[in-house]
């Protein structure tokens, strides 16, 4: 099992949509948690990052974590073609460094 | 203000040939870190640097190494390139151990033939 798990998508939404990206962890001492976008042949950028259980909203953007579930999630309400990226998930498991995803492709369709 | 930089941007090497990626950081960050990213892979730490002077493995160092240089500088050197090392590798720094954001580089591209 990987330790962080993503569908590779490509989810696709139409414009003005909520979309949804979920991300989940194997390790229950996971302590923080992030998400990054990255437009096809650029670097990651953060968007958010999230260390309790809850909501945590930042304009359009909503991160979701429930440790119970080991479920992390990130909501992009009114989507954008310019929202069309790969969303990393990535996960402090208190060891040395993040550890991320493979990434979900977002397709927002105009 | 540059954040991370990284050289060169792309790079063809021949199997054998060596050759070092370059790092540096001006936010006066501590750590430091490499990353390879191959499709449908994500990113792999390669090597880390929690401080000035100290550097560990990460998940596939094999057939790389690292120097500290100084605070700002975080290289990275492939001796003897092989075909499996082609991918897009990446910079990244961050002021706390483990626990904060970490920024990214713009990337190197690399091709091994």
């Amino acid at each position: 099992q990987k330790e962080v798990e993503q569908n590779s998508g490509p989810l696709s939404v139409p414009e003005g949509a909520i979309a949804s990206l979920n991300c989940t962890y194997s390790d229950r001492g996971s302590q923080s948690f992030f998400w990054y976008r990255q437009y096809s042949g650029k670097s990651p950028e953060l968007i958010m990052f999230i260390y309790s259980n809850g909501d945590k909203e930042d304009g359009r953007f909503t991160a979701q974590l429930n440790k119970a579930s080991q479920y992390v999630s990130l909501l992009i309400r009114d989507s954008q073609p310019s929202d069309s990226a790969t969303y990393l998930c990535a996960v402090n498991t208190g060891r040395r460094a993040l550890t991320f995803g493979s990434g979900t492709r977002l397709q927002v369709q105009p | 203000n540059a954040g991370v930089t990284q050289t060169p941007k792309f790079q063809v090497l021949k199997t054998g040939q060596s050759m070092t990626l370059q790092c540096a950081q001006d936010m006066n960050h501590n750590s430091m870190y490499w990353y390879r990213q191959d499709p449908g892979m994500g990113l792999r730490l390669i090597y880390y640097s929690a401080s000035e002077g100290t550097t560990d493995k990460g998940e596939v160092p094999n057939g790389y190494n690292v120097s500290r240089l100084n605070k700002r500088e975080f290289s990275l050197r492939l001796e003897s390139a092989a075909p499996s090392q082609t991918s897009v590798y990446f910079c990244a720094s961050e002021a706390g151990g483990g626990t904060d954001t970490q920024y990214f580089g713009p990337g190197t591209r690399l091709t091994v033939l």
